[in-house]
């Protein structure tokens, strides 16, 4: 079983406030996503990062894939509370296996 | 409608009671999967469908019974549920890319279900 630890896994900050969120594994993806999960909601697809070394932007949400595809971090700028909810990485290897990470849950404080 | 629809939204049963759940996916995609989503814990795979056969089915107890007569549609019957079975079940869909880039899932809003 692939094993995706998040760190931190409880952020709480200040509105204005700028945060990262770690995804890190022993196995190598072929690509990864992040998703952002509302409570009593289905998780939502932020992005998919494919490349070692990618960075995507999302307005205030950056995204980057380890050189060596293990690992992930996600970066947001001027936290708002509408930020709020539970991060969730995903590694998908070949096929149709998805790997899931432990979660962090971040509060955004107004 | 689009993308990936569940219902019931939410279900409260007895331990004797049978329902199912329903999963529908409207992204032409080839494989669906069922996640259990307990407070606290990470997700958790239960089964995964592609073209419509069984590929993955992670140990789960023989009170969930999934069901996809389709590639569009996909089902998870319940009978006999503890209470301890009470959690946010998800339904989710992607394409294989059969050795293509990459893949993504995509999940409905998911079904609370209450075990009394």
């Amino acid at each position: 079983t692939q094993l995706l630890e998040q760190s931190p896994q409880f952020l709480s900050i200040q509105e204005g406030e700028n945060l990262t969120v770690y995804c890190n594994s022993s196995s190598v993806f072929s690509s990864l996503q992040w998703y952002r999960q509302e409570p009593g909601e289905g998780p939502v697809l932020l992005v998919t990062v494919v490349t070692g070394g990618e960075v995507k932007k999302l307005k205030r949400l950056t995204f980057q894939f380890g050189d060596a595809r293990k690992d992930s971090s996600l970066h947001i700028t001027a936290a708002q509370p509408g930020d709020t909810g539970l991060y969730l990485c995903a590694g998908a290897e070949d096929g149709n296996q998805f790997y899931f990470g432990t979660g962090t849950s971040l509060t955004v404080i107004p | 409608e689009t993308g990936v629809t569940q219902t019931p939204r939410h279900l409260v049963m007895g331990m004797t009671n049978k329902k199912s759940l329903k999963c529908e996916q409207h992204l032409g995609h080839n494989a669906m999967y069922w996640y259990k989503q307990s407070a606290k814990k990470p997700l958790e795979l239960m089964f995964v469908y592609s073209l419509e056969e069984r590929v993955e089915n992670n140990s789960v107890p023989s009170r969930f019974s999934p069901e996809c007569p389709n590639s569009s549609h996909l089902f998870l019957h319940l009978h006999t549920l503890q209470p301890e079975d009470s959690a946010l079940y998800l339904c989710a869909s992607s394409q294989d890319p059969a050795g293509g880039l990459y893949n993504e899932q995509f999940f409905g809003p998911g079904t609370r279900l209450t075990v009394l």
